[in-house]
């Protein structure tokens, strides 16, 4: 079974550019989770997804950050315009459901650079 | 409101020797714990969890840890040491279906 896949592994990018972070979810996952580990401090809940609704995006640190996930399938995370504080590394988990009895699944994340 | 502390941000052993990764908790209700592992350029890896069972827990690759109510930790262990468990790990908590609340990490260096 295919584990969750981020896209690209590393983008550097300069202030005001956009980028665009993908995720791919165990297939059959409805729950996907955005988490962000800004360099020295803990990671993050970003925000989560059940199928293609935004269920909690408590997370979110402002409105340059969109999340989607058209078709409840794989999600997509862009920032724009960039600034140097979202520098970081993204993270994406999916389960099955969402309660602590079931497993948050995690991609090896995508460190995100801007300059 | 809930949280984590880690109480080390890097600990340090010998291969072979016992592993101690520190976690206490704040929380108001009665949470769920969790440990994960992060191996360089992987993703987390769910160590263990706790989820209101048996206080003592084991997990794979050897770790356990023990939910203390009246001291609000949960303590990473490993008797022994082994070169492959050099990686950074996270204690978590969340309560019912609230978000995962992540401490800061611990960095394990396991020396031969």
């Amino acid at each position: 079974e295919a584990g969750v896949t981020q896209f690209p592994s590393h983008s550097v990018i300069e202030k005001g550019q956009t980028v665009t972070l993908r995720c791919d979810p165990i297939s059959g996952h409805d729950n996907l989770y955005w988490y962000r580990r800004v360099m020295g401090k803990e990671i993050k809940f970003l925000l989560h997804f059940v199928k293609e609704s935004k269920q909690d995006e408590s997370g979110m640190p402002n409105n340059r950050f969109l999340a989607e996930r058209t078709g409840g399938t794989y999600s997509t995370l862009k920032v724009q315009p960039a600034e140097l504080e979202d520098s970081g590394v993204y993270f994406c988990a999916s389960s099955q459901e969402n309660l602590p009895s079931y497993e948050q699944y995690f991609g090896p994340g995508t460190r995100l650079t801007v300059t | 409101a809930q949280s984590v502390t880690q109480l080390d941000s890097h600990v340090s052993v010998s291969e072979g020797t016992p592993v101690l990764l520190r976690c206490n908790y704040s929380s108001s209700y009665s949470p769920s714990l969790f440990w994960y592992v992060q191996h360089p350029n992987k993703g987390l890896q769910l160590l263990l969890k706790y989820t209101s069972a048996a206080t003592l827990v084991k997990g794979i690759n050897g770790f356990e840890a023990e939910f203390k109510k009246s001291e609000t930790s949960f303590h990473l262990t490993k008797p022994s040491a082994h070169m492959s468990d050099a990686a950074e790990y996270f204690c978590v908590v969340v309560r019912w279906t609230d978000k995962l609340i992540f401490g800061t990490g611990t960095r394990l260096q396991v020396f031969p």
